[in-house]
């Protein structure tokens, strides 16, 4: 157990509908990541927040957003779904974002399936 | 931008034998390189990192890779494969800021007994 918490652990819904899931980081991690796992894309890098401001954006679609509350949990939002977005979606904490000492602790994911 | 290249989506040893699991990363500064391990429906688990304090690292599991910077490589290894180190395997690098990681495509073992 990594100590990171993800809700739902399994998703499933209708195509143009919108969803949101929860991270909640590890106690004392302020920062945290958002990756989507899909088997012809990889692990892609959506999105890092650090104590509640946004840090970088990688290949997140505008129909996606995030955010992180001042509890330091996150929520990602994805709006408008596609067949496309059926992945495996997980976030990721740690302590700082300091270089060499980032190591990430891994959610167990949740798996979105639209239909 | 730094990203890493991971040699063999596929890799399939015998029990007891030699893991090597390639990765090689593209940075223009010394970087900061993981290697995790994915089992089958759970996240990612840190196997080890490369900080610049050792150019051998160890990490969990009796895995560990050498940072070699004449080959910008980071290579996974284990003695002797376990049928337990049947997962995916990926190498990270942590971009300069510290703001983002990039993941490569992941190598798939597989142990055969």
């Amino acid at each position: 157990d990594s100590g990171v918490t993800q809700t739902p652990k399994h998703l499933i819904t209708a195509t143009g509908q919108r969803v949101t899931l929860r991270c909640s980081p590890r106690s004392g991690d302020l920062s945290v990541y958002w990756y989507q796992q899909s088997l012809d894309q990889g692990l892609q890098f959506l999105i890092h927040y650090y104590n509640g401001e946004e840090r970088a954006k990688g290949n997140i679609l505008e129909r996606f957003s995030a955010q992180q509350f001042p509890d330091l949990h996150s929520e990602l939002n994805l709006s408008s779904l596609e067949l496309g977005d059926s992945a495996l979606y997980f976030c990721a904490s740690s302590v700082a974002f300091s270089g060499g000492y980032n190591e990430q602790f891994f959610g167990p994911g949740t798996r979105l399936t639209v239909l | 931008a730094q990203s890493v290249t991971q040699l063999g989506s596929h890799v399939s040893v015998s029990e007891g034998a030699l893991v090597l699991l390639r990765c090689n990363y593209s940075s223009s500064v010394p970087p900061y390189l993981f290697w995790y391990v994915q089992y089958p429906n759970q996240g990612l688990q840190l196997l080890l990192k490369y900080t610049s304090a050792a150019t051998l690292v160890k990490g969990i599991n009796g895995f560990e890779a050498e940072f070699k910077k004449s080959e910008t490589s980071f290579h996974l290894t284990k003695p002797s494969a376990h049928m337990s180190d049947a997962a995916e395997y990926f190498c990270a690098v942590e971009s300069n800021t510290g703001n983002q990681f990039y993941f490569g495509t992941g190598t798939s073992l597989t142990v055969i007994p």
